[in-house]
């Protein structure tokens, strides 16, 4: 199993310009989440899906799309980069809540310029 | 809304000396993972507490849940070089539906020098 993938690894976008970040998960895990990490800041929920076609806002959603059309993907939409959209983001998934692991993905650490 | 604060922020230390991180909340938590993460990854769980005062040993590294289920710390013994990457601690809200959301604190970054 590869667990949870993200791509890209990097990417440094323009003012105004949009992307999509793509998360994979090959543990038929139900839940999945999108996190944004600043230095310093810890971990902020940004959205979160129970299961293909569920998803519902975090903390911070504003100015992020997320869609949940199959169990393994979960891609997080930004349509109107700002700069304090800068930061890196993680994606985890879940097999049941309460108690267990999130796995984590490697990250894709965003840059707007 | 729901906080934890992590203690210290950062810290520097020897091979060989010990450490304890905490993890202090107002709220109830129905749990409390610490992660530990490594530049350029995602966080890795290293354990799970549950039960209010419930102590659980990973080789050198204890863990503690307060009797409250408010707190926890984490003890490393003898660090080594290998110990040196940010800590993360998350809680698991304890009332209302859970979706598996956790509540991060802000982490602990530790170096550990040879």
């Amino acid at each position: 199993n590869a667990g949870v993938t993200q791509t890209p690894k990097f990417r440094i976008l323009k003012i105004g310009q949009s992307m999509t970040l793509q998360c994979t998960q090959d543990m038929n895990h139900n839940y999945m989440y999108w996190y944004r990490q600043d230095p310093g800041m810890g971990l902020k929920l940004i959205y979160y899906s129970v299961g293909a076609g569920i998803t519902d806002k975090g903390e911070v959603p504003n100015g992020y799309n997320v869609s949940r059309s199959t169990t393994e993907d979960f891609p997080l939409r930004l349509e109107l980069a700002a700069p304090s959209q800068t930061s890196v983001y993680f994606c985890a998934s879940i097999i049941l809540p309460d108690y267990n692991e999130q796995f984590f993905g490697p990250g894709t650490r965003l840059t707007v310029l | 809304t729901q906080l934890l604060e992590q203690s210290p922020q950062f810290l520097s230390i020897q091979e060989g000396e010990n450490l304890t991180v905490y993890c202090n909340s107002s709220s109830v938590f129905s749990s409390l993972q610490w992660y530990r993460q490594e530049p350029g990854e995602g966080p890795v769980l290293l354990v799970t507490v549950v039960t209010g005062g419930e102590v659980k040993k990973l080789k050198r590294l204890t863990f503690q849940f307060g009797d409250a289920r408010k707190d926890s710390s984490l003890h490393i013994t003898a660090a080594q070089p290998g110990d040196t990457g940010l800590y993360l601690c998350a809680g698991g809200p304890a009332f209302g539906g859970s979706q598996g959301n956790l509540i991060f604190g802000k982490g602990t970054k530790l170096s550990v020098k040879p």
